[in-house]
């Protein structure tokens, strides 16, 4: 089974400054990753994935992820934060076909980003 | 292409009454998802559905039930409505080709029970 770790439930960013969201994940086999943006009110957005090959991702809205398998992490960084960027943010693994989680989605518990002038 | 939608946005039940929230998706997919939001604990999976006539549970399947019977509905069923059921409600869907293995999710249900 595999298992998803956000930490820090709130995070407070300057505009301006670096936007900076961890994850961990545990599995047995290569996972893959998601973050997910939700604003007030409103549905999950994907805002990157990673499923194989480069383990840099970029996403929408200038997120990045990169991949790290020494470290079972995938954490979410943009350079500047902006103060639209205020929102929940959600990390999730899936596992690949063939494992009996095909299909499933596992979230972490979210982060929230407060962003202040 | 409306992508997911859900019905109704918001609801408020009294303790024993039930209910049916409506999801629907237009882009063919053949995974469809009912998760639960509650503060600080991320989404937990309640039923999804690898296509129509195929259900399962997920995490957290007490006091509810699902059916499948076209590939475009997925209607969630609560009998006998409880306050711990107090939640937010999504449906999500997905295709789960390797070339766009993502959830597209629904604007939520947001559902009071007192």
């Amino acid at each position: 089974a595999q298992s998803v770790t956000q930490l820090g439930s709130h995070v407070s960013v300057s505009e301006g400054a670096l936007v900076l969201l961890r994850c961990n994940y545990s599995s047995s086999v290569p996972p893959y990753l998601f973050w997910y943006v939700q604003y007030p009110n409103q549905g999950l957005q994907l805002l990157l994935k990673y499923t194989t090959g480069a383990t840099l991702v970029k996403g929408i809205n200038g997120f990045e992820a990169e991949f790290k398998k020494s470290e079972t992490s995938f954490h979410l960084t943009k350079p500047s934060a902006h103060m639209s960027d205020a929102a929940e943010y959600f990390c999730a693994v899936s596992l690949s076909i063939g494992t009996d989680s095909w299909g499933k989605f596992q979230f972490g518990a979210g982060t929230q980003v407060v962003v202040t002038p | 292409n409306a992508g997911v939608t859900q019905t109704p946005k918001f609801r408020i039940l009294k303790i024993g009454q039930s209910m049916t929230l409506q999801c629907t998706q237009d882009m063919n997919h053949n995974y469809m998802y009912w998760y639960r939001q509650d503060p600080g604990m991320g989404l937990k999976l309640i039923y999804y559905s690898v296509g129509a006539g195929i259900t399962d549970k997920g995490e957290v399947p007490n006091g509810y039930n699902v059916s499948r019977s076209t590939t475009e509905d997925f209607p969630l069923r609560l009998e006998l409505a409880a306050p711990s059921q107090t939640s937010v409600y999504f449906c999500a869907s997905s295709r789960l080709a390797s070339s766009s293995y993502e959830q597209y999710f629904g604007p939520g249900t947001r559902l009071t029970v007192t």
